[in-house]
């Protein structure tokens, strides 16, 4: 129940299209979802998160869509560019509780955008 | 701001010896400290909670005598990996969250990768 799944695991896409990448989860306690974008070598920063009180979430070319109902949530980028590649994880945690801000993650994406 | 540092970056020991990663908030507090895992191509993986001045939560299925934690200043964790084997060999990630804090102000370091030969 604390699994959260990551599709697709990877992805190619052309700059300037859009990169969608998916994730669900199970366990209906999880009120935060953030995203992350980690490159090579490095650990993951913070790109964007979503709480369930909204549906959607835009930062500059990075959007969140979250479907409380169906327990999904997506990340787009927009205009996606060559520095972009990267890996993308999807995450999700409780706010309250014994559990409260301990990250569970997807199994990551590998974004490769073609100039 | 909201930097974390860890040090090593990488270190190669010999199996059998033990090794410290050290994770460090550098310019702000944090009661409290996260040590992941990340295999090649793998997702993080949640080793413990670290508490500043209390014994660190391990998940399920992580040997806290082999991995030991030590949370004891609000900047400061340590991880030490005790008897390396090369099954330990990893990428070690940490985190921190600010002093008050939510989920959205846990900082990633950098990680350490460990090779065991």
């Amino acid at each position: 129940q604390q699994q959260v799944k990551q599709s697709p695991q990877s992805l190619i896409v052309q700059k300037g299209g859009i990169s969608i990448i998916n994730c669900a989860y199970e366990n209906t306690a999880f009120d935060y979802f953030p995203w992350y974008q980690q490159f090579p070598g490095k650990g993951p920063a913070l790109l964007i998160a979503i709480r369930p009180d909204v549906s959607e979430k835009k930062e500059g070319r990075f959007t969140i869509s979250f479907n409380k109902s169906a327990k999904q949530f997506s990340l787009h980028i927009m205009d996606s560019q060559p520095g972009d590649s990267a890996t993308y994880f999807c995450a999700a945690t409780s706010l309250g509780g014994t559990s409260y801000g301990k990250l569970t993650f997807g199994q990551g994406t590998i974004l490769t955008v073609h100039p | 701001g909201a930097v974390v540092s860890q040090h090593p970056s990488w270190v190669i020991c010999k199996s059998g010896t033990s090794v410290k990663i050290e994770c460090r908030s550098l310019d702000f507090q944090a009661t409290t400290m996260f040590w992941y895992r990340q295999f090649p191509k793998q997702s993080l993986m949640l080793m413990a909670t670290s508490n500043e001045g209390s014994k660190a939560t391990y998940e399920q299925g992580v040997e806290k005598d082999k991995f030991l934690i030590n949370h004891a200043s609000l900047t400061l964790s340590t991880l030490t990996v005790t008897s390396a084997h090369p099954e330990d060999s990893s990428f070690y990630i940490c985190s921190a969250r600010t002093f008050g804090g939510g989920p959205e102000t846990q900082y990633f370091g950098p990680g350490t990768r460990l090779l065991v030969l």
